[in-house]
């Protein structure tokens, strides 16, 4: 199947702080998203992007679609103690195929 | 906004026992329900597409005949693990695609533990 790399694996923070993750694969996609997963819990999507070069905001949070398409980043400013979680990337090849995920993002916040 | 629910939210069966797994969009329809399973500290991984009104179709190295998939209406899908063993203990999601807007929406999980 599709290989996603995502970094880094793991992010320990201080509260206030900006962060940064990114998700690279070897094709090429039409659709990038981004999720937020909470321990015992389904993951929730934060950021979706549809076209290559698209910069897309949700609150403190930022993703681009990289201009190759084979390539996104999610940054979050001013990071808040509710951060925490795991981010994970998804990516699909083409309208109605199915989706791959990243291995996931493990964020920590220090009050 | 779109909600998926998932039942039961969690389950412990012995080996050798089956289990149904429910998946439900609650606000919207979907025609198709995709099925993943994730391990401790892993990510997603997809078992299977679920097609409303026909078969399922299962990603390469999942038992189709251990995972039942129905999908009978554009708002249910069902998973039902068959002579469950330990090594399938693990957390179950599904996902819903809108219909109308082709959004994929995330249930909130299934923990299942077989002893």
């Amino acid at each position: 199947g599709q290989q996603l790399n995502q970094s880094p694996q793991s992010m320990f923070i201080q509260e206030g702080e900006d962060v940064s993750m990114n998700c690279t694969s070897s094709s090429i996609f039409n659709t990038w998203l981004w999720y937020k997963q909470d321990p015992g819990e389904g993951p929730v999507l934060l950021i979706a992007l549809y076209k290559a070069g698209e910069l897309t905001s949700n609150g403190r949070l930022t993703a681009q679609f990289g201009i190759t398409r084979k390539d996104s980043f999610l940054n979050i400013s001013a990071s808040i103690p509710s951060d925490v979680g795991i981010y994970f990337c998804a990516g699909q090849l083409s309208s109605f195929n199915k989706f791959y995920f990243g291995s996931g993002t493990k964020l920590n916040v220090k009050p | 906004g779109a909600v998926v629910s998932q039942h039961p939210s969690w389950v412990i069966c012995k080996s050798g026992t089956s289990v149904k797994i429910e998946c439900r969009s609650l606000d919207f329809q979907a025609t198709t329900m995709f099925w993943y399973r994730q391990f401790p500290k892993q990510s997603l991984m997809l078992m299977a597409t679920s097609n409303e009104g026909s078969k399922a179709t299962y990603e390469q190295g999942v038992e189709k005949d251990k995972f039942l998939i129905n999908h009978a209406s554009l708002t249910l899908s069902t998973l039902t693990v068959t002579s469950a063993h330990p090594e399938d203990s693990s957390f179950y999601i599904c996902s819903a695609r809108d219909i109308a807007s082709y959004e994929q929406y995330f249930g909130p999980g299934t923990r299942l533990t077989v002893t």
